[in-house]
């Protein structure tokens, strides 16, 4: 079975803190992505990655960066956290394979709350 | 730009009865669509995909999905809803290179 873990399902930081939310995927896909997911709001992609040091700007990119040294990791990085990032993170994987895109594997989710 | 909708915030089902969640989808072309289904404090779990063929789409746990071009519509089914199904249900159209859209969910409530 593919997993996709997360390093952390809970978290508290303060504002202005740097925070790294660390995703690993082992099963050798291509593409990692991280969403927020808040009420009502659905899923909305923050980051895209399609290949190592690959990375692509989603719908809600502002207060955010990504790292993919490593084809299995890729990290969300919050410079300096706001009270407005507080949320639910998800991280997922997929292959590139065929015309389409292809389904996605999610992680369990990072709950993130500033102070 | 491609847009998924579901008009439905929430949905109480009684124990048994019948299950119908809506989606309306915006793509020109011939969507590559998904359902998901998250359990709380979970990640999302695909339940189903459409990518071409047969329009009627067998998934797990008993789910079902009809493709409608002509409605532009993915409508996911269950003929008899189970206490456990009781979760946050997720519709999604690919949006370009490996992306997807999704949209912003129902909740499913079942009653006893």
């Amino acid at each position: 079975d593919v997993k996709v873990t997360q390093s952390s399902r809970y978290l508290v930081k303060r504002t202005g803190e740097k925070v790294f939310l660390e995703c690993v995927q082992d099963m050798d896909h291509e593409n990692m992505f991280w969403y927020r997911q808040d009420p009502g709001l659905g899923l909305r992609l923050i980051y895209f990655s399609y290949d190592v040091k690959m990375k692509e700007k989603g719908d809600i990119p502002e207060g955010y960066s990504v790292s993919r040294e490593k084809k299995e990791r890729f990290s969300l990085i919050l410079e300096s956290a706001s009270t407005n990032q507080t949320s639910m993170y998800l991280c997922a994987s997929s292959f590139s394979r065929g015309a389409g895109p292809n389904e996605q594997f999610f992680g369990p989710g990072t709950r993130l709350t500033v102070l | 730009a491609q847009s998924v909708t579901q008009p439905d915030i929430h949905i109480t089902v009684s124990e048994g009865a019948s299950l119908e969640l809506r989606c309306n989808y915006s793509y020109g072309a011939t969507p590559y669509l998904f359902w998901y289904v998250q359990s709380p404090g979970q990640g999302l779990q695909l339940l189903l995909k459409y990518f071409s063929g047969d329009t009627l789409v067998q998934g797990i746990k008993g789910f079902e999905a009809e493709f409608k071009r002509s409605q532009s519509s993915f409508n996911l089914r269950k003929p008899s809803v189970h206490w456990s199904d009781a979760a946050e249900y997720f519709c999604a159209v690919g949006a370009g290179f490996q992306k997807l859209v999704f949209g912003t969910g129902t909740r499913l409530l079942v009653s006893p």
